[in-house]
């Protein structure tokens, strides 16, 4: 089974502020990569994913992030946070065949005004 | 177009009941999943399934009984509710043709065990 480990439970950060939001996994074998964003009593939305191609990823709201097959990396990154990115944020992994997804235990960011 | 749909969205159960949770998805997807959610857990596959009929155990398993005698249904049971049965519980959907598409998620059902 795979691991994905997010090793910051807990992130605050000044608005307007960069940050990032770190994600390891182990794999030897090629991987779909994601990151889900959680808002308060909502379900999960998909914020941006890695297929293939192009290392770095980007969303519609300024996220981006980058797959780092050396290092089994997939940090998700924003150069300047809002308080409405105030959100858990979970990243995840696919493996095929079988459409399994393992996630990790989550990023909750708090932005401070 | 609903997506991924759950009722009830909030329950309270006492210890020993029985109740379903019900997911349904109007995506066609052939994968659907449940999830529990605790905090500092992340997200635990309970069970899923690959296709109508067919089901399979995820990681946490126990205590819990599913089905999938739809494509668009995917039904969530606890026989007996227990105190540790308390958390948020999500469905979501895939498609069949590989991991690309990502998962699609319900809202979420409460759930509290007394």
């Amino acid at each position: 089974a795979q691991s994905v480990t997010q090793l910051d439970s807990q992130v605050p950060v000044f608005e307007e502020a960069p940050v990032e939001l770190r994600c390891n996994y182990s794999s030897s074998v090629s991987v779909y990569l994601f990151w889900y964003v959680q808002y308060p009593n909502q379900g999960l939305q998909l914020l941006l994913k890695y297929l293939s191609g192009s290392t770095l990823v980007e969303s519609i709201n300024g996220f981006e992030a980058e797959f780092n097959k050396s290092q089994t990396s997939f940090h998700l990154r924003k150069p300047s946070v809002h308080i409405s990115d105030t959100a858990e944020y979970f990243c995840a992994v696919s493996v095929t065949p079988g459409n399994q997804f393992y996630f990790g235990t989550g990023t909750s960011l708090t932005v401070i005004p | 177009n609903a997506g991924v749909t759950q009722t009830p969205k909030f329950r309270v159960l006492k210890t020993g009941q029985s109740m379903t949770l019900l997911c349904a998805q109007d995506m066609n997807h052939e994968y659907m999943y449940w999830y529990r959610q605790d905090p500092g857990m992340g997200l635990r596959l309970i069970h899923y399934s690959v296709g109508e009929g067919t089901t399979a155990k995820g990681e946490v398993p126990d205590g819990y009984n599913v089905s999938r005698l739809k494509k668009q249904n995917f039904l969530l049971g606890l026989e007996s509710a227990a105190p540790s049965q308390t958390s948020v519980y999500f469905c979501a959907s895939s498609s069949i043709a590989s991991g690309a598409v990502g998962l699609f998620f319900g809202e979420g059902s409460r759930l509290t065990v007394l």
